[in-house]
Parts: structure tokens; sequence; C-alpha cells
């Protein structure tokens, strides 16, 4: 099992619609990110967290450190999310990553 | 600031032969990571480095591998006698050392194919 599982694997939203994303963890971890991945391989950090929620845009991230979930939500969604978002969690004293599998999502118009 | 830059975007080799890659991270950032990707999975730690000590290695980074910060700012990674098993993005990144809170900053990748 994964230390990190993330859901849906792959997502299709068509625009406008809400969408969650979920991250479930299995080990003490110090923060949680979520990141977004566009074809070509470049990664962008959307959200740092160790507690709570924090809005950014149309984003939404949010967790629960009691029960090891995430959930990054995005609203109002347009084809320009299409995207691979990452969810990834610090677990030692550095910034070494735990990584995801990813969830694919495509937003049609 | 340009961002973390990888050299080369990509790189295909045939089995065998040896590959270096070149990470530079943002300028004030004493802190160097180096992942590897396959198709379809997310990022793998392999090693990183705080200055120019390398203060962590994965066990995915056999002798073939061998990544350098000779003078704390760019990093070298190296892969000796190629595989197929190699074929991967390679991802850098690069940190404010000091919190483990810091947020990490990608670069866009070496993607290698191995033939």
């Amino acid at each position: 099992k994964n230390e990190v599982e993330q859901s849906p694997q792959n997502l299709t939203a068509q625009e406008g619609e809400f969408i969650t994303i979920n991250c479930s963890y299995s080990v003490g971890i110090s923060a949680l990110h979520w990141l977004q991945q566009h074809p070509g391989g470049g990664i962008v950090s959307l959200f740092m967290l160790s507690s709570g929620k924090k809005k950014h845009g149309r984003l939404i991230a949010t967790i629960n450190i009691q029960e090891k979930h995430s959930s990054l939500h995005i609203t109002a969604s347009h084809p320009r999310d299409s995207a691979v978002y990452i969810c990834a969690v610090n677990t030692g004293t550095a910034s070494k990553l735990t990584f995801g599998t990813g969830t694919r999502l495509q937003v049609t118009l | 600031d340009t961002g973390v830059s990888q050299d080369p975007r990509h790189k295909i080799t045939k089995r065998g032969q040896n590959v270096t890659f070149r990470c530079d991270p943002i300028s004030e950032h004493n802190r160097l990571y180096w992942y590897r990707q396959t198709l379809g999975q997310g990022p793998e730690f392999l090693t990183y480095f705080q200055n120019e000590a390398q203060l962590e290695k994965s066990r995915l980074l056999s002798d073939r591998f061998s990544a350098e910060r000779p003078k704390g700012s760019f990093s070298t990674l190296e892969i000796q006698r190629t595989e197929q098993g190699d074929s991967a993005m390679y991802l850098c990144a690069s940190s404010m050392g000091g919190t483990v809170r810091s947020p990490l900053h990608f670069g866009n990748g070496t993607r290698l194919t191995v033939t």
C-alpha cells in the first residue's frame, strides 16, 4: 500500500463543474502539498498546508490531520485546469516529499 | 529570478552510455532535490543536498547514479552505463532551508530515453 493514496485516478468534468480530488496518507506528516503538473513535466506548487483550509482563487485545499485526509476543490472548473494534480507529504525533517500517483483531470467545454 | 532550470530538456541515449544532467536552482535556495518520475507515477525521491553536502540518498539511487553540488549552487546528476529502466523524467527542485515547511520549486525536468 502506498503511503499516499489519491482518488480518483482520472476525472473528466464539464466546464463550470465543482471538482473534488481526495488524498489519504498513512504516515505522520509535518505538511501536505498539492501540486499541479502539466504535459511536458513542469510542476507547480499550489498549496502547502498543515491544518485547516487554504484558498487561492478558484482553488481550495483542506486537511484533516486526525483523519489523515486532504481534499483539493476546484470551483467553476475551466479547460485550462486540465492537468495532473498531485498530493505529496513531508514525512521527515527536510523538504523531501512522498508523492501520490496523481489525479489526471480533463475539463471539457 | 528565473526559477529552477534544467538542462537538457530531452536526452536520448543508447544503452550503456553515460549521461549527465544539470540543475540550476533558485539562487538563494540552499536545498536541492532530485526526483525521478516514470509514466503514470508520482515523482520518487532520489537525493538531496543542503549547500554542497549530500545529506540523503534513496536506495533507488544505485551505484551507477551519482550526484554532485560542488559549490552549493548548481547540481549534476550522472548516470553511468544507462539501462532501459532508467528511462524517466528527472526532476530537480529547490527550497530555502531552515524550515521543513519551505515550499519546493520545481524545474521542468529532463526526459531521458534509453534505447
